[in-house]
């Protein structure tokens, strides 16, 4: 079963905007993972942010977690086309590396 | 340092048969986890082996089993193969508990 979702589901831009989006989940956390897909391939990892952080950056992207509102969400700025893919969002409870992932926000980036 | 790697990566089987999916860790890491992809039901985490030991499980049946050996690689082996096995599955592996996850490329397996 999936942890939580994530909003909005799809998401279309234009190259040069920012592109935000929402994961909320439904219990304590340990940490909140951020990932990338392209077109049904691996995931590649974005950020980690753990229970006891509030914002993260790396580069062009931006992460928060509220654990009181069990939500996070990612910023992207000054997107690309190359950024079209879908993100999820993945947490860690602790116990071990299990993650429950969201159901993930599809991002199209257009020139 | 090499990434997670996985084999094959794409394989057709039949109804009833049996499959087995490798994966390689980045080398030093003793946690491989296994997650399957379906569009119905997106990513769900199978199971997780460290130092060769089953820590967690997924609510998966029986026919879903795997193995980690002591260099770390880790096999998943999928019995009597049903249609809805079809699916991208996904191997990651992790230095340490609680800490970032490396994905492989995934194996897409298609039950006919």
């Amino acid at each position: 079963s999936q942890q939580g979702e994530e909003d909005p589901q799809a998401l279309s831009i234009q190259e040069g905007e920012n592109a935000t989006m929402n994961c909320s989940y439904k219990t304590s956390i340990n940490n909140l993972q951020w990932y990338r897909q392209n077109s049904g391939r691996g995931l590649v990892h974005l950020i980690l942010i753990r229970s006891n952080e509030r914002e993260k950056h790396s580069g062009r992207l931006r992460v928060t977690l509220d654990t009181s509102k069990k939500s996070s969400s990612l910023l992207i700025t000054a997107s690309r086309a190359a950024d079209t893919a879908s993100y999820f969002c993945a947490t860690e409870k602790g116990g071990g590396n299990k993650l429950t992932f969201g159901t993930g926000t599809q991002l199209k980036v257009e020139l | 340092k090499a990434g997670v790697t996985q084999t094959p990566r794409y394989l057709i089987k039949t109804r009833g048969q049996q499959v087995t999916l490798s994966c390689s860790p980045i080398s030093g890491h003793r946690s491989v986890s296994w997650y399957q992809q379906t569009p119905g039901q997106g990513l769900q985490f199978l199971f997780e082996y460290f130092s060769e030991t089953q820590r967690n499980k997924g609510n998966f049946p029986g026919r879903f089993s795997g193995r980690q050996f002591s260099n770390s690689r880790s096999e998943m082996n999928v019995s009597t193969l049903e249609l809805g096995d079809s699916a991208l599955y996904l191997c990651a592996s992790s230095l340490l508990t609680g800490d970032t996850q490396y994905f492989g490329p995934g194996t897409r397996l298609t039950v006919l």
